[in-house]
């Protein structure tokens, strides 16, 4: 298996240039997320989905939009970049069910910079 | 001024010794709590778990104990090695909710 797969790894952007962030995985996982970490800080929870059609809000969730059309894949899109969303990105996931298991895995990242 | 959150505490420990890492949660009604460990330019990696009907669960080198009256979780680690060198974060769930929420992290740093 791959794990969590997330592309781009960097991205640089213009202030109002929109885009998606990737991310995938082969555990056929039902709860996917995405969080940002800005330098020295923990992470913040953007969006989630327990599953395939479902998402809900996260902690921070202006300005980002999620879409789950599929079990394996969960893609985070910017509408409108800006500065303040400088920052890495990480998408993680887990399986669900009555075994109760919950740990979480996680992505690589993928870097963001907004000019 | 000086911004929160800039700044991770940092826990110094001499190679060998046990390292204690603390987290406070503020939500009583969480009732699972995971340890993550991230290396520099890397993802969190799962540590350790502990469900709310529990008050102390062991892994390899790693404690986990949790203190539901004051709302308190650490997270030991036996014999501190130069690998340990990271940023630990706590994390929890409610028992209502879906989503898993991080706590502030601690750098933890290995004197030789």
């Amino acid at each position: 298996n791959a794990g969590v797969t997330q592309t781009p790894k960097f991205q640089v952007l213009k202030t109002g240039q929109s885009m998606t962030l990737q991310c995938a995985q082969d555990m056929n996982h039902e709860y996917m997320s995405w969080y940002r970490q800005d330098p020295g800080m923990g992470l913040r929870l953007i969006h989630y989905s327990v599953g395939a059609g479902i998402t809900d809000q996260g902690e921070v969730p202006n300005g980002y939009n999620v879409s789950r059309s599929t079990t394996e894949d969960f893609p985070l899109r910017l509408l409108s970049a800006a500065p303040s969303q400088t920052s890495v990105y990480f998408c993680a996931s887990s399986p669900q069910g009555p075994s109760g298991q919950e740990t979480q895995y996680f992505g690589p990242g993928t870097r963001l910079l907004v000019l | 001024g000086e911004s929160v959150g800039l700044h991770l505490p940092t826990l110094s420990v001499q190679e060998g010794d046990n390292s204690i890492i603390n987290c406070a949660y503020s939500n009583s009604a969480s009732d699972y709590f995971i340890w993550y460990k991230q290396e520099s330019g890397k993802g969190p990696q799962f540590i350790i778990d502990i469900r709310s009907n529990m008050d102390k669960r062991q892994g390899q080198r790693v404690t986990v104990l949790l203190n539901k009256t004051v709302k308190h979780l650490s997270l030991q680690i036996a014999a501190t090695q130069p690998g340990d060198s990271a940023v630990y974060f706590c994390a929890e769930k409610g028992s209502s909710a879906s989503k898993i929420i991080f706590g502030s992290g601690t750098r933890l740093s290995i004197r030789p």
